[in-house]
């Protein structure tokens, strides 16, 4: 299994632009999660999902847009790309090990700069 | 504007010493929690989990204790070594409908000296 994949690794964009970052899980998971990093900091919940066609906000959603059309995939898209953007984004996939319980598993990460 | 990054609570070890990393959790639903080590340029990677209904969970070198009246996790780490050098995340999960939602707490950095 390749685990979680994202890509791309690095991208620099200009604010305004709009990009797609992507996710992508072999294990089966149904829970899809994305995160940023910003320095010194932990991590902070975008958006998530639950299952295929089900996704939910998170702690700091606003400027990002998710789908999922597949259990495998969840890309996470940057409307208009604002400074304040520029994070370390991060992709993690659970299943349910039962009531109130679900281990993640990570991507690598995708290194965000907007300038 | 943006917050200026936070410092980062750091703990320096001899290599061989055993590390204790601390923990306060605010929700007192949570049910759920995980210690996460993330080394640099990496993403967090899971060491150890503990549900609500246990206060202590043993696993390879690493022991979580959980106390629930003061919301304190905390992370033993025996016979530290050099490479557990990163750092190191717990974060919750209040279960329920919250699957795949998780808060994670500020981080603290491990370094071990050989």
């Amino acid at each position: 299994n390749a685990g979680v994949t994202q890509t791309p690794k690095f991208q620099v964009l200009k604010t305004g632009q709009s990009m797609t970052l992507q996710c992508a899980q072999d294990m089966n998971h149904e829970y899809m999660s994305w995160y940023r990093q910003d320095p010194g900091m932990g991590l902070r919940l975008i958006h998530y999902s639950v299952g295929a066609g089900i996704t939910d906000q998170g702690e700091v959603p606003n400027g990002y847009n998710v789908s999922r059309s597949t259990t495998e995939d969840f890309p996470l898209r940057l409307l208009s790309a604002a400074p304040s953007q520029t994070s370390v984004y991060f992709c993690a996939s659970s299943y349910s090990l039962g009531q109130g319980a679900n281990e993640q598993y990570f991507g690598p990460g995708t290194r965000l700069t907007v300038t | 504007g943006e917050s200026v990054g936070l410092h980062l609570p750091t703990l320096s070890v001899q290599e061989g010493d055993n590390s204790i990393i601390n923990c306060a959790y605010s929700n007192s639903a949570s049910d759920y929690f995980i210690w996460y080590k993330q080394e640099s340029g990496k993403g967090p990677q899971f060491i150890i989990d503990i549900r609500s209904n246990m206060d202590k969970r043993q696993g390879q070198r690493v022991t979580v204790l959980l106390n629930k009246t003061v919301k304190h996790l905390s992370l033993q780490i025996a016979a530290t070594q050099p490479g557990d050098s990163a750092v190191y995340f717990c974060a919750e999960n209040a279960g329920g409908t919250s699957y795949g939602k998780l808060t994670f707490g500020q981080g603290t950095i491990l370094t071990v000296h050989p």
